[in-house]
């Protein structure tokens, strides 16, 4: 079975640093890995996937994630902080051929200090 | 409309009240899903609902009962609830869940608070 680990549940980032939210995987065959996020009383929002396509995949509004096989990680990553980025990140994943077996891990809430 | 609609937005109901959740997809997917979201826990997969047939049923009490009508409609219907089960509840929907690869897209969600 899948599982997934988010280090740290809260990151605190100052306005224009760099964000880097961690997220480990766990699957007996190769899986897909997604980014959520969730702004407050909302549903969550597609960030990004991989689906075994290029390792370094980008999504919306400036992030990237890049898989790593040999660390079995898909982090996170935005250049540049902007206030509106805080919200809570989810990182998921999901096998091939059980595509209904989407695990999610446990969030991780991002802030961004002026 | 577009997306995924949830409604009631927010529900608040009494331990012997009977009530329903429903969900709309407008993205032409045929699997849906819904999740519980409570504080300090990890996002749980309730139920999926893949061509209208349900597929997965994470071990969720009895007093959840889903319904799924078409590919389009889902329901989540609750009676005799518990204090505990107060939490966020998040209909997704995607496209043939059984080869993997596909995003799920969420819904609003319904703030459920159990009295």
């Amino acid at each position: 079975a899948q599982s997934v680990t988010q280090l740290g549940s809260h990151v605190s980032v100052s306005e224009g640093a760099l964000v880097l939210l961690r997220c480990n995987y766990s699957s007996s065959v190769p899986p897909y890995l997604f980014w959520y996020v969730q702004y407050p009383n909302q549903g969550l929002q597609l960030l990004l996937k991989y689906t075994s396509a290029a390792t370094l995949v980008k999504g919306i509004n400036g992030f990237e994630a890049e898989f790593k096989k040999s660390e079995t990680s898909f982090h996170l990553t935005k250049p540049s902080a902007h206030m509106s980025d805080a919200a809570e990140y989810f990182c998921a994943v999901s096998e091939r051929n059980y595509g209904q077996n989407f695990v999610f891990g446990p969030g991780t809430r991002l802030s961004v200090l002026p | 409309e577009t997306g995924v609609t949830q409604t009631p937005r927010h529900l608040v109901m009494g331990m012997t009240n009977k009530k329903s959740l429903k969900c709309e997809q407008h993205l032409g997917h045929n699997a849906m899903y819904w999740y519980k979201q409570s504080a300090k826990k990890p996002l749980e997969l309730m139920f999926v609902y893949s061509l209208e047939e349900r597929v997965e049923n994470n071990s969720v009490p009895s007093r959840f009962s889903p319904e799924c009508p078409n590919s389009s409609h889902l329901f989540l219907h609750l009676h005799t609830l518990q204090p505990e089960d107060s939490a966020l509840y998040l209909c997704a929907s995607s496209q043939d869940p059984a080869s993997g690869g596909h995003e799920q897209y969420f819904g609003p969600g319904t703030r459920l608070t159990v009295t």
